[in-house]
């Protein structure tokens, strides 16, 4: 069965600083992956997607993410994080199976301090 | 701005009672997809539309239903409320019926509340 797993729950950076966000799936054909950001009271905005080609995807507002399929991972990252990045982050896997259905990872909340 | 546009924004009703959710997609966008969002469950897949015809259902429960219309617009109809049911519901829609290579494009979700 398709599933995403994110391991933190919360994690807290400081402004400035590096950010990595862990996203582990399983699906068994090719994954089409994704990232969405959700700000407070806001819907959900796509950050990036992979699906097929350079493991390295460029996303909007700087991040970038990378497949590796040894891993089962799709880790989002950016260099230097800003304050505005504060927000939930949620990865999601693609199943084409049922109709482009998604399936969503439970999210990474993001705190920046200054 | 997706482009998808939800109403209402809030929703406060009581237990046993029954509420309609409405979803405008983005102009074009012939699939509709509707979301839960709640603390304890996260984020799950209720239902899938494409240009009127139901493709997919996810974890929607019984006393759920929806529906899309002509005009692409969908409603999701919920009954028989309970306490549990208090959540965020959000709709997404994209371009094509099967086809991953479209984003879902989220609306800013109605928030109900049941009491």
């Amino acid at each position: 069965a398709q599933s995403v797993t994110q391991p933190d729950i919360h994690i807290t950076v400081s402004e400035g600083a590096s950010l990595e966000l862990r996203c582990n799936y399983s699906y068994g054909a090719t994954p089409y992956l994704f990232w969405y950001v959700q700000s407070p009271g806001q819907g959900l905005q796509l950050l990036l997607k992979y699906f097929s080609g350079d493991t390295l995807v460029q996303g909007i507002k700087g991040f970038e993410a990378e497949f590796k399929r040894s891993q089962s991972s799709f880790n989002l990252r950016k260099p230097s994080v800003h304050w505005s990045d504060a927000a939930e982050y949620f990865c999601a896997v693609g199943a084409l199976v049922t109709g482009n259905q998604f399936y969503f990872g439970t999210g990474t909340s993001l705190t920046v301090i200054p | 701005d997706s482009g998808v546009t939800q109403t209402p924004k809030h929703l406060i009703t009581a237990t046993g009672q029954r509420v309609t959710l409405r979803c405008s997609p983005r102009s074009g966008d012939l699939s509709v997809y509707w979301y839960q969002q709640s603390l304890d469950q996260g984020l799950q897949f209720l239902i899938h539309y494409y240009n009127g015809e139901e493709r997919a259902k996810g974890n929607i429960l019984e006393r759920f239903s929806a529906q899309q219309f002509p005009d692409l617009h969908s409603e999701l109809n919920l009954s028989s409320l309970e306490l549990g049911d208090s959540a965020l519901y959000f709709c997404a829609s994209s371009g094509l019926a099967g086809g991953l290579y479209n984003e879902q494009f989220f609306g800013p979700g109605t928030r109900l509340t049941v009491l």
